[in-house]
């Protein structure tokens, strides 16, 4: 079964620090590339950041709010990938969803996403 | 505030159709022909329902289409059925540094 299992989030105080996990299984993890995208209480979806598959290079990109403070990286033999959030603002608050970038045959679409976890909610408040 | 706009709400009844629309810049819609479309029930997670504007991933009813005109792309759902009652976001790839932006989200509401 396709799955993806995010864990890791809490409430932190502004300015800490938290690593958000993604667990992935039911597909070839180390040719996908992950994304981050998050939402806010009520609010709509944030594309938070991507990295890319080893064989793409690796590289990670980061939206305006978040780079900086923000690193997303990735541990093919774990089949998991990581969001490190610093210098963390109230902000920052929602529930954090690790997804897929969508592929078909030998197609694949950056701004298609397929697969998502259920999020782990992140809470930034003093 | 969104980089992309949509309508907050829309309705219609069970039969009809609505069309949600996604307004942006010539720097992502206007530019690209990567759009997508996500549909979102409370408490579910998104649903990829349409992407490069107008292709539908295997499994997605063929009643949901997908169309852009400029800067504005455009959700149509016909024969509107109850389980369609949802959030729809629209996305788009974009020239900017954040290189995918989303719209703010529609509430569909089926009467």
């Amino acid at each position: 079964e396709v799955q993806l299992v995010e864990s890791g989030g809490g409430l932190v105080k502004p300015g800490g620090s938290l690593r958000l996990s993604c667990a992935a299984s039911g597909f070839t993890f180390s040719d996908t590339w992950m994304i981050w995208v998050r939402q806010a209480p009520g609010k709509g979806l944030e594309w938070v950041g991507r990295v890319k598959s080893k064989t793409n290079g690796g590289t990670a990109d980061y939206a305006a709010p978040v780079k900086g403070r923000f690193t997303i990286s990735r541990d093919d033999s774990e089949n998991t990938l990581y969001l490190q959030m610093n210098s963390l603002k109230t902000e920052d608050t929602g529930a954090y969803y690790c997804t897929t970038r969508f592929c078909s045959g030998t197609s694949c679409w950056d701004e298609a996403f397929d697969i998502w976890g259920r999020g782990t909610v992140v809470t930034v408040s003093s | 505030q969104s980089a992309l706009t949509q309508p907050a709400s829309v309705s219609g009844s069970p039969g009809q159709s609505i069309t949600i629309s996604c307004t942006g810049t010539s720097s992502d819609v206007g530019r690209f022909n990567y759009v997508s479309w996500y549909q979102q029930h409370p408490g579910k997670v998104p649903k990829l329902m349409i992407y490069e504007v107008t292709n539908r991933p295997s499994g997605v009813s063929s009643r949901f289409s997908g169309s852009k005109s400029g800067n504005t792309a455009s959700l149509t759902i016909s024969g509107l059925q109850a389980e369609d009652e949802a959030d729809y976001y629209c996305n788009s790839y974009t020239s900017s540094n954040t290189l995918v932006v989303f719209g703010g989200g529609t509430k569909l509401t089926v009467l």
